[in-house]
């Protein structure tokens, strides 16, 4: 079965603090994804990953960078953290083509304060 | 506007007693639909794919189907433990692929 771990469950930060988000998966596989999920907007995707070191922006990317030095690793970072990053940020994996399904860790339950 | 809905919103089951959610798709270039089951403070985790139009798969009392415009979830004689928001995606588009997700179904089975 494949393991999606995010190190947190959750946070609180306070406005302006950067923020480290991290994401491990143990199935090798190339795609890395990182959501945002608030109630009434379902999932949105924030950014991408297709490879190491490799990023491509998601639907709503502002306010956010990733990055990603291995292939098992990939972390979300809040720059300067606002009141409206308040969510629960999940990471997928999915191996090969976009056809096939993602796989979830857990969440990570942020507030910012 | 490329759009997935899926309804409805809330649902309420007795023990036993069936019934279907639906997922409705506007896209061009349906490339895989997926279902996910959601329990409070986790993430989704995946349940099933589907392809083509007239394609089914089954999983205990989960049996999910596609056709040209949506998909169903049938739950058959569900339980307590079914409880759970079920999640679709849609996987659509040529060269460049897209994921939508519905905003789920919050099914609550009564015992």
């Amino acid at each position: 079965d494949v393991k999606v771990t995010q190190s947190s469950r959750y946070l609180v930060k306070r406005t302006g603090e950067k923020v480290f988000l991290e994401c491990v998966q143990d199935m090798d596989h190339e795609n890395m994804f990182w959501y945002r999920q608030d109630p009434g907007l379902g999932l949105r995707l924030i950014y991408f990953s297709y490879d190491v070191k490799m990023k491509e922006k998601g639907d709503i990317p502002e306010g956010y960078s990733v990055s990603r030095e291995k292939k098992e690793r990939f972390s979300l970072i809040l720059e300067s953290a606002s009141t409206n990053q308040t969510s629960m940020y999940l990471c997928a994996s999915r191996e090969g083509s976009s056809n096939q399904p993602q796989h979830f860790g857990d969440g990570t339950r942020l507030s910012i304060l | 506007e490329d759009q997935v809905t899926q309804s409805p919103e809330a649902l309420r089951l007795q023990e036993g007693e069936s019934s279907s959610l639906n997922c409705s798709y506007t896209v061009s270039g349906l490339r895989g639909l997926f279902w996910y089951r959601q329990d409070p403070g986790k993430g989704p985790e995946f349940l099933f794919t589907l392809y083509s139009a007239g394609e089914e798969k089954e999983k205990e009392r989960l049996k999910a189907t596609l056709t040209k415009k949506e998909s169903f979830l049938h739950i058959t004689a569900p339980k307590p433990e079914d409880s759970a928001t079920y999640l679709c995606a849609v996987c659509y588009g040529g060269a460049t692929n897209k994921l939508i997700f519905g905003t789920g179904t919050l099914l609550a089975v009564q015992p």
